[in-house]
């Protein structure tokens, strides 16, 4: 039990379609990170969130967006869907800090855009 | 910028035996931090260890332990006693730690090896 939970689990979409994944992030964890990991590969770094604000951006354009929330919760948003952003979406949270390291994930969001 | 390597895209073992799976890595950081992470087919990425650069020993979590040469920038996963249930595919990652060993949680993994235990 990572205490990261992630809805929803399965979704379909249409290509120029608009979606929301969520992700709630395990109690106290201060940053969350959103990777994409498409059929076949290792998940890739879209961004990180710390208090609330973009701490880092991986390769992905703009129309991916996210937002974290006081309560630790957060949300990728990605506009104008393609086919290509097909893939396993994976939330994870840590604690920005300076002893030790944990970074936990939730389940994923599988994304299919038709 | 960071790269991981691992080599192996599928091992098999027998069950109750021992089995390595390889990670070499490359960065400029002078203090980073290595994972194993544990991705079933249902699609949830388990944390299994981790091993900061600057540890001397390596790290060890129940049956599984991190073989680290840090000269050699590898980062190998040991399964012991291997269990049907340790079929999945295992991802080797990397993050590079700020001042003071500060971390920030952004991961680069590899392309990961599909482990297949047989009884």
């Amino acid at each position: 039990e990572t205490g990261v939970t992630q809805s929803p689990t399965h979704l379909i979409k249409t290509r120029g379609q608009q979606v929301t994944l969520r992700c709630s992030s395990q109690s106290g964890h201060n940053t969350v990170s959103w990777y994409q990991q498409a059929l076949g590969q290792g998940p890739q770094f879209i961004f990180q969130y710390y208090r609330e604000e973009e701490n880092g951006r991986g390769n992905f354009p703009p129309r991916f967006s996210g937002l974290q929330f006081p309560n630790y919760s957060s949300e990728l948003n990605v506009n104008a869907l393609e086919l290509d952003d097909s893939a396993l979406y994976l939330c994870a949270s840590s604690l920005l800090s300076s002893s030790g390291n944990t970074i936990y994930f939730g389940e994923g969001s599988w994304l299919t855009v038709v | 910028a960071q790269k991981i390597t691992q080599t192996q895209p599928g091992m098999f073992v027998q069950e109750k035996e021992a089995v390595t799976l390889d990670c070499t890595y490359d960065t400029s950081d002078q203090s980073y931090g290595l994972f194993w992470y544990k991705q079933p087919s249902s699609g949830e990425m388990i944390f299994l260890i981790y091993q900061g650069s600057y540890d001397e020993q390596n790290a060890t979590e129940g049956r599984y332990s991190l073989n680290f040469q840090k000269a050699r920038k590898s980062a190998n996963l040991v399964i012991s006693a291997s269990q049907l249930g340790d079929s999945a595919m295992y991802f080797c990652a990397m993050e590079g730690l700020g001042a003071g060993g500060t971390s920030y949680g952004k991961l680069t993994f590899g392309q990961g090896t599909i482990l297949t235990v047989h009884p």
